[in-house]
């Protein structure tokens, strides 16, 4: 079975602290996602990347960096936390054209 | 620009009772369809994935999926409904060509009444 794990379920952070959520695959994937689920909104991608090294952003990177060091890593960083970035981070891992793998989410709180 | 519309926010069946959850989307050409489920506190599961050939795809947990092509649709079916199939429900759209990206309709919540 694909595992596509997250570091944590829950986190809570204060405004303006610099923040790492971390998600890693198992299955030698090209492509990894990081995605934000707000009520009302659905999933929205923030960033993803193909390859090592390799991003773009997606629809809604304000805010938001990343880094892939390794291929089975994809770190995403909030490098000011704010409370309008409250919210469930989900990472997805995917080949090409092949369905994504979501990692169980990670429900980030700042206060 | 693409989008994918869910117009229904809740629905509450009967367990025992079929089930249709609405899913249209706007693009110019067909693209990849998925249906995913998530259960409170988890991730995503897929459901189910179109990519060509026969219109209707058999899921996981009994669901089914249409694609209609002339109604730029991709309705989730269940014939008798499970209280273990509650949940939210999300259709995504993925693009032939380019990133591999998804795009989500907003979900929506399936509650099974006993």
């Amino acid at each position: 079975d694909v595992k596509v794990t997250q570091s944590s379920r829950y986190l809570v952070k204060r405004t303006g602290e610099k923040v790492f959520l971390e998600c890693v695959q198992d299955m030698d994937h090209e492509n990894m996602f990081w995605y934000r689920q707000d009520p009302g909104l659905g999933l929205r991608l923030i960033y993803f990347s193909y390859d090592v090294k390799m991003k773009e952003k997606g629809d809604i990177p304000e805010g938001y960096s990343v880094s892939r060091e390794k291929k089975e890593r994809f770190s995403l960083i909030l490098e000011s936390a704010s409370t309008n970035q409250t919210s469930m981070y989900l990472c997805a891992s995917s080949t090409f054209k092949e369905f994504k793998y979501f990692g169980p989410g990670t429900r980030l709180t700042v206060t | 620009a693409q989008s994918v519309t869910q117009p229904d926010i809740h629905i509450t069946v009967s367990e025992g009772a079929s089930l249709e959850l609405r899913c249209n989307y706007s693009y110019g050409a067909t693209p990849y369809l998925f249906w995913y489920v998530q259960s409170p506190g988890q991730g995503l599961q897929l459901l189910l994935k179109y990519f060509s050939g026969d219109t209707l795809v058999q899921g996981i947990k009994g669901f089914e999926a249409e694609f209609k092509r002339s109604q730029s649709s991709f309705n989730l079916r269940k014939p008798s409904v499970h209280w273990s199939d509650a949940a939210e429900y999300f259709c995504a759209v993925g693009l032939k060509t380019g990133a591999n990206n998804l795009f989500f309709g907003t979900g929506t919540r399936l509650t099974v009444i006993p």
